[in-house]
């Protein structure tokens, strides 16, 4: 069975660099792509970007490129999306999806980790 | 980028009517559509993909139809846990977009 187990939640003041993981089982983590949504509070769903373990070959939604950089692990089948210096406006619930190679649908998802950034 | 546009915004309909969702793409994407329903405080679920196909687990009431900039989501008969909102997505080519959602309430 497909597993996304996302880190927990966080809070961090503007400014502050961020790291959060998204660790994957059930299935061949670099046959698959792995994206992340962003979810702000009482809003819609954000594609961010989308990442293929295997060669870590990576596409942003034009949004965030710059703002993020999403990464991989291979070695321990984990997907990263990062952040070096957050802003108030970064808070949301992100969470990271899979899909298949040639069909770039979300079939699984993780939990979500709420983010938080306040002064 | 491709926008998809999602109507109505807020859908109310009563338990055991049928309830129609559209979702228009700023150009084509083929048959590239997937929907999600998303509860408060859950998970998306996927519920459709390839346009019309369901996913594992989504229940027969849901059904999906169109190609190129029209789709619609149909639920046949609502029932009390299809409440929240729907989303659609195309996987045409990058950047790949979201809908701004639509929000089913229990009349």
């Amino acid at each position: 069975e497909v597993h996304l187990v996302q880190s927990g939640a966080e809070v961090k003041k503007p400014g502050e660099s961020l790291n959060i993981s998204c660790k994957a089982s059930g299935f061949t983590f670099t046959d698959s792509w792995i994206a992340w949504v962003r979810q702000m509070p009482g809003k819609g769903l954000e594609w961010m970007g989308i990442i293929y373990p295997s060669d870590s070959n990576t596409k942003y939604s034009p949004s965030f490129e710059g703002q993020v950089t999403i990464s991989v692990d291979k070695s321990i089948s984990t997907a990263y999306l990062q952040w070096s210096s957050l802003k108030a406006s970064d808070t949301a619930m992100y969470y990271c999806a899979t899909a298949f190679i040639s069909r770039c649908y979300f079939h699984s998802w993780g939990q979500g980790t709420p983010v938080t950034v306040s002064s | 980028e491709i926008v998809m546009t999602q109507s109505p915004v807020t859908l109310s309909v009563s338990p055991g009517e049928r309830a129609t969702l559209s979702c228009r793409a700023s150009q084509s994407v083929s048959g590239n559509l997937a929907w999600y329903h998303q509860k408060p405080g859950q998970t998306p679920r996927l519920l459709i993909y390839g346009a019309s196909t369901r996913a594992t687990g989504a229940p027969a009431r849901f059904s999906g139809s169109g190609s190129g900039t029209e789709f619609t989501l149909t639920i046949s008969s609502l029932q009390s846990e299809d409440f929240g909102v729907y989303y659609c997505q195309h996987y045409d080519y990058w950047p790949l977009t979201f809908g701004g959602g639509t929000k089913v309430e229990i009349k």
